[in-house]
C-alpha cells in the first residue's frame, strides 16, 4: 500500500483556472505538508497542518489554500492560475519531530 | 535564515568510482536533525538518512556513508563503487527552524551523473 499518494500525477491547465490536488497518507501521522519544487528543482516548504490546524504559512500568494477534511488528508487548492504556479507539488507527512515521508509528487503545468 | 548549503551544483563520474557530495549548513540549535534524499529521474523523494546532532559516528550502508562533522558544520555523503543507478539528484536537508511541525529546509541539491 502506498504510505503517501497524490492524486492526480499530472495537472495541465490554463491560466486563470482553479484546480485541486489531492493528498492522503495511510501511515496515521499527525503532520502534513505542501512543498514545491521549481524547475530549477528547488524545494520550499509551503504549509504544514497538525491535527487539521494550519501550523506555518510560508510567503505564499493566498490563492494557494490548503484544505484538509480529516487528518489523512491535506489537499491543496489553487485559485486564478498563473504561469509561474508551473511546478511540482509534494505533499509530505510526518510521525513526529522532523522525519517526513514524501508522496509521488504532482507536476502541474499551466499554459 | 538558517540555510543548508550544496556548493557542488552537479558531479559527474565513471562508474565504479567513488564520490563525496558535500552539505554544509547553519544552526544555532544545540540538538538537531539533518537529512539525505535522493531524487531520482522517476521523480520521487527518497529518504537515505536521518542524523541527529549528539551522534558523530559516521554511517555506512551498503556503498553509501555519511561523515558528519560538527567542527565543520559538514554532513556530507560518498558512495563508494558508483552504478549507473545512483545517478540522481541527492538534497540534504535540516528542519526549518521553529519546529518540528515546520517542515524542512533544503539545499539546492546536487545533481550526480553516474557515466557507464
Amino acid at each position: 500500500d502506498t504510505a503517501v499518494s497524490q492524486t492526480p500525477k499530472y495537472l495541465v491547465t490554463q491560466m486563470g483556472n482553479d484546480k485541486s490536488i489531492k493528498c492522503e497518507q495511510n501511515l496515521g501521522h499527525d503532520t502534513m505538508y505542501w512543498y514545491k519544487q521549481d524547475s530549477k528543482k528547488f524545494l520550499k516548504i509551503m504549509f504544514s497542518y497538525n491535527n487539521k490546524e494550519l501550523i506555518i504559512n510560508e510567503t505564499v500568494p493566498n490563492r494557494f489554500s490548503p484544505k484538509s477534511p480529516d487528518k489523512a488528508h491535506l489537499n491543496l487548492h489553487i485559485n486564478s492560475l498563473e504561469l509561474g504556479d508551473s511546478a511540482v507539488y509534494f505533499c509530505a507527512s510526518s510521525p513526529s519531530l522532523y522525519e517526513q515521508y514524501f508522496g509521488p509528487g504532482t507536476r502541474l503545468t499551466v499554459t | 535564515a538558517q540555510k543548508v548549503t550544496q556548493a557542488q551544483t552537479e558531479i559527474s563520474v565513471v562508474e565504479k568510482e567513488d564520490v563525496t557530495l558535500d552539505c554544509v549548513y547553519e544552526t544555532r540549535d544545540t540538538t538537531y536533525y539533518l537529512f539525505w534524499y535522493k531524487q531520482p529521474p522517476s521523480g520521487e523523494l527518497v529518504f537515505l538518512i536521518r542524523r541527529n546532532s549528539f551522534d558523530e559516528q559516521n554511517e555506512i550502508s551498503g556503498r553509501y556513508s555519511w561523515n558528519f562533522q560538527k567542527s565543520t558544520s559538514s554532513f556530507n555523503f560518498t558512495i563508494t563503487a558508483s552504478q549507473v543507478v545512483d545517478s540522481a539528484v541527492y538534497f540534504c536537508a535540516r528542519p526549518t527552524p521553529g519546529g518540528g511541525a515546520d517542515g524542512l529546509t533544503f539545499g539546492k541539491g546536487t545533481h550526480l551523473i553516474i557515466q557507464p
